[in-house]
């Protein structure tokens, strides 16, 4: 079975600063990858994906992320954080079970800004 | 109305009451799922349904039971719950075609407590 580890309950970075939240994934193929980002009181928004090609994925509000295979892990990045980042991330990889997509989360990575 | 919107957005119940939660998605997807999310804890898949169709259904109790009458609408029926199933259930969808895997959309999800 496929598994998410994120290492970094808590990240706190002033604002300006650069950004990387660390993702490892087990998992036996070739594995979908994405991030999320939650806000307070919201469900989770997808900042980008894995899927093929590419190691290195440009998303959405400035993050881009890197699927290092031999590392097992798809670490998010972000060069100048600004105080609206300021959130709950989530990395997840998915799976295929009887031909239907099942992903798998992370425990989640609280991103605090300092101003 | 557009993406996946959920209702109620906050829910308190009794122990002894029957309530459900609904989901609707506007995208026009042929896959759903809820998501249990407590604090601290990683995102808890539940049940996902594809083509309206349960495919999976991860040991929850059955105190929990879902209903898909149709690929835009997903619920969940709520009886003799526990107050450690208070948290905040998410709804989300994809769609699913021919091998090709992509990610889901969330709504803002219910707020759930169980006194």
């Amino acid at each position: 079975a496929q598994s998410v580890t994120q290492p970094d309950i808590h990240i706190t970075v002033s604002e300006g600063a650069s950004l990387e939240l660390r993702c490892n994934y087990s998992y036996g193929a070739t594995p979908y990858l994405f991030w999320y980002v939650q806000s307070p009181g919201q469900g989770l928004q997808l900042l980008l994906k894995y899927f093929s090609g590419d190691t290195l994925v440009q998303g959405i509000k400035g993050f881009e992320a890197e699927f290092k295979r031999s590392q097992s892990s798809f670490n998010l990045r972000k060069p100048s954080v600004h105080w609206s980042d300021a959130a709950e991330y989530f990395c997840a990889v998915g799976a295929v079970s009887g031909g239907s997509y099942i992903p798998t989360f992370g425990r989640g990575t609280s991103l605090i800004v300092h101003p | 109305e557009t993406g996946v919107t959920q209702t109620p957005r906050h829910l308190v119940m009794g122990m002894t009451n029957k309530k459900s939660l609904k989901c609707e998605q506007h995208l026009g997807h042929n896959a759903m799922y809820w998501y249990k999310q407590s604090a601290k804890k990683p995102l808890e898949l539940m049940f996902v349904y594809s083509l309206e169709e349960r495919v999976e259904n991860n040991s929850v109790p059955s105190r929990f039971s879902p209903e898909c009458p149709n690929s835009s609408h997903l619920f969940l029926h709520l009886h003799t719950l526990q107050p450690e199933d208070s948290a905040l259930y998410l709804c989300a969808s994809s769609q699913e075609s021919g091998g090709s895997y992509n990610e889901q959309f969330f709504g803002p999800g219910t707020r759930l407590t169980v006194l």
